[in-house]
């Protein structure tokens, strides 16, 4: 079936540094891809997302290439803020099915 | 933004009892989910429900977990007998179509913690 592994955290970085956090899936055919974050105290929330291969997702300065070759779709930031404190989901879905596949989540501390 | 809201957020049982957890979809909504994550481990699907019915449903999904639409607003998840390994946070989701590329709307969670 379907998998997503993503990197095991936690992550702990300073404010303005560099951000990657790897995800690679495994899928039938052609998943949409997804990041997905949640902060302290709120439900999980789309970051962006991908829908074939060589897309660019991006939103608030996170980008996430959907890379077929490579099955990945990695996370980056390039000068990370304090308020991107929060656990990091990578997440797959194929067409032929209702649900999103999860990695096991990545927590980001950002310190000032 | 529109919100899909979950009750309660916390919920402590003793093994063994009944529990039902609450979730209020977005109201255009027509597709609905619940997903788990025991803690340290990935978020598991557990469930999906379309037009008053099972959609789809994982393995973990057993005949202790049952799924309802009591009425046009609330989505419930109820656990009939509670073991120690149902402790999870549980995450309720909807969407208005299940496009591929369709997001899912998510709860804040209910953290529930079997004893």
């Amino acid at each position: 079936g379907d998998s997503v592994t993503q990197m095991e955290g936690p992550v702990t970085l300073s404010e303005e540094a560099f951000l990657t956090i790897n995800c690679t899936y495994t899928a039938t055919g052609y998943p949409s891809l997804f990041w997905y974050v949640q902060y302290p105290g709120e439900g999980l929330q789309l970051l962006l997302k991908a829908t074939k291969a060589d897309d660019k997702g991006s939103n608030k300065g996170f980008e996430a290439t959907y890379r077929k070759e490579t099955t990945s779709f990695h996370l980056e930031k390039g000068s990370v803020q304090v308020s991107d404190s929060a656990v990091y989901f990578c997440a797959s879905r194929g067409r032929s099915n209702y649900k999103l596949t999860f990695g096991k989540g990545t927590l980001l501390t950002v310190n000032p | 933004e529109p919100e899909v809201t979950q009750t309660p957020s916390h919920q402590v049982t003793q093994m063994g009892q009944e529990v039902i957890l609450r979730c209020v979809p977005i109201s255009n909504h027509l597709y609905f989910y619940w997903y788990r994550q025991i803690l340290g481990q990935k978020v598991e699907f557990l469930v999906s429900f379309y037009n008053n019915e099972i959609s789809e449903k994982s393995e973990i999904f057993d005949d202790q977990f049952s799924v309802e639409r009591p009425d046009g607003s609330n989505f419930t998840l109820k656990i009939r007998s509670t073991k120690l390994e149902d402790s999870a946070m549980y995450f309720c989701a909807s969407t208005a179509q299940t496009d591929q590329n369709e997001k899912l709307f998510f709860g804040s969670g209910t953290q529930l913690s079997v004893l």
